[in-house]
């Protein structure tokens, strides 16, 4: 069975560009997760979509960030326009139920010059 | 509220046990869990435990959960090189995780 998977796996960008992160959670997972860990932080919780709904995004940072999941299939997470403060790396995590542990994606490393 | 802490390092020698602990602050968490993220990999779920459990055993891994002082613990037994890399407890607030900020345990021969 396949895992988590997320592309780019590395993304450099100059301030003020679009980037588009996608990731494609493992088949049959309803629940997909976004987190970021940004340069000597924590890992920190973006938000969660069960199936195609946003069940919570209170993580999201600003307006900057749009996370979609149309068909409740893979996910892209959107930022426009990047700022240096975004760059981090950006984890994409699912599971098939919510409570029991979540499989992460190998991440997308984000730099913002 | 959110707030995972876990010591930033730990330096074992090969073949001895090697104990990372975690203390939380949100006592709702229900699921508690360790994760190991090796260099340019992703973070790897390597175990959890539930809130109303105090130990889980799993192979060379054993965690030990205190809930009343809020205090978890990851023993890896025997440990070997390939354990070298990064260790995150985390707790679970409803569907989110919040994580700590990582062990990096590094282990010499």
């Amino acid at each position: 069975e396949a895992g988590v998977t997320q592309f780019p796996s590395h993304s450099v960008i100059e301030k003020g560009q679009t980037v588009t992160l996608r990731c494609d959670p493992i088949s049959g997972h309803d629940n997909l997760y976004w987190y970021r860990r940004v340069m000597g932080k924590e890992i920190k919780f973006l938000l969660h979509f069960v199936k195609e709904s946003k069940q919570d995004e209170s993580g999201m940072p600003n307006n900057r960030f749009l996370a979609e999941r149309t068909g409740g299939t893979y996910s892209t997470l959107k930022v426009q326009p990047a700022e240096l403060e975004d760059s981090g790396v950006y984890f994409c995590a699912s599971s098939q139920v919510v409570r029991g542990g979540q499989y992460f994606g190998p991440g997308t490393r984000l730099l913002v010059l | 509220g959110e707030d995972v802490e876990q010591s930033l390092f730990l330096s074992v020698r090969e073949g001895d046990s090697s104990v990372i602990n975690c203390t939380y602050t949100d006592s709702s968490s229900t699921y508690l869990y360790w994760y190991k993220q090796e260099p340019g990999a992703g973070l790897q779920l390597l175990t959890y435990i539930f809130s109303n459990m105090d130990m889980k055993q799993d192979q060379r891994l054993t965690v030990l959960l205190n809930k009343k002082d809020k205090h978890l613990s990851l023993r890896i037994a025997d440990t070997q090189t390939g354990d070298s890399a990064i260790y995150f407890c985390a707790e679970s607030i409803k569907a989110k995780l919040s994580f700590g900020a990582g062990t990096t345990v590094t282990v010499r021969a």
